[in-house]
């Protein structure tokens, strides 16, 4: 079945950039889409972009852009996450889901110094 | 942004009864090939969504049919029969019509 485990916990300093990931099993990696979603808390939740495994083209949220970039390998069938500059407005749950259907168990970043 | 605005924001039910949960969105959802990106999830505490309907209606797999998704255009609901105690949580509406990809604020059902 489709699985995708997330990294774990991150615990990052102001400033510092951090590099999620998202590793898969379960279906053909290659020829699907990969979203990946914020979400603080007791919050609602927001969608930063998403990629297309087979090319690594790329679709962001203008609000994301320039803080969250997108790769994959898809010899480990893996999908990344960097955010960089982070402040504590960052500090979040940061989920990966495949076409928004199946999802990951989430990370939390902590940003704190 | 298109804004997805969901009430009520929360819900007391008692097992075994209906609980209707609307989305309204601030533009259509119909996409230009004619299809509703409109999607409904549950969070479970301390869980990851799960995806219950898809294109307004359509169950997801494994997803019980006491959860009925309809609406058109800019009005939707989400139906779920004869509440079970599992079915607790927070149910979101997504939209993915339009860039960017919005979901609502969020419906809290909990049990009576």
């Amino acid at each position: 079945q489709v699985k995708l485990q997330q990294s774990g916990a991150e615990l990052v300093k102001p400033g510092a950039s951090v590099k999620l990931s998202c590793k898969t099993s379960g279906y053909t990696f290659s020829t699907s889409y990969m979203s990946w979603f914020k979400q603080i808390p007791g919050q609602s939740i927001e969608w930063i972009g998403m990629i297309y495994a087979g090319d690594g083209g790329t679709g962001y949220n203008q609000k994301f852009k320039g803080k969250a970039t997108l790769t994959v390998d898809t010899s480990s069938s893996t999908a990344y996450m960097d955010l960089s500059s982070l402040t504590t407005e960052d500090s979040a749950v940061y989920f990966c889901a495949r076409l928004t259907a199946y999802w990951g168990q989430g990370t939390l970043v902590t940003v704190s110094s | 942004d298109v804004v997805l605005t969901q009430t009520p924001v929360s819900l007391s039910v008692t097992l075994g009864d209906q609980a209707s949960i609307s989305c309204r969105s601030s533009q259509s959802l119909v996409y230009s090939d004619g299809n509703t990106y409109l999607k409904w999830y549950l969070q479970k505490p301390g869980q990851s969504p799960q995806l219950l309907i898809y294109e307004v209606s359509n169950r997801f797999s494994g997803v019980p049919d006491r959860f009925i998704g309809s609406g058109s255009g800019t009005d939707f609901t989400l139906k779920i029969s004869r509440v079970e105690p599992e079915d607790l949580g927070v149910y979101y509406c997504f939209q993915a019509t339009h860039d960017p990809f919005t979901f609502g604020s969020g419906t809290k059902l909990e049990i009576k």
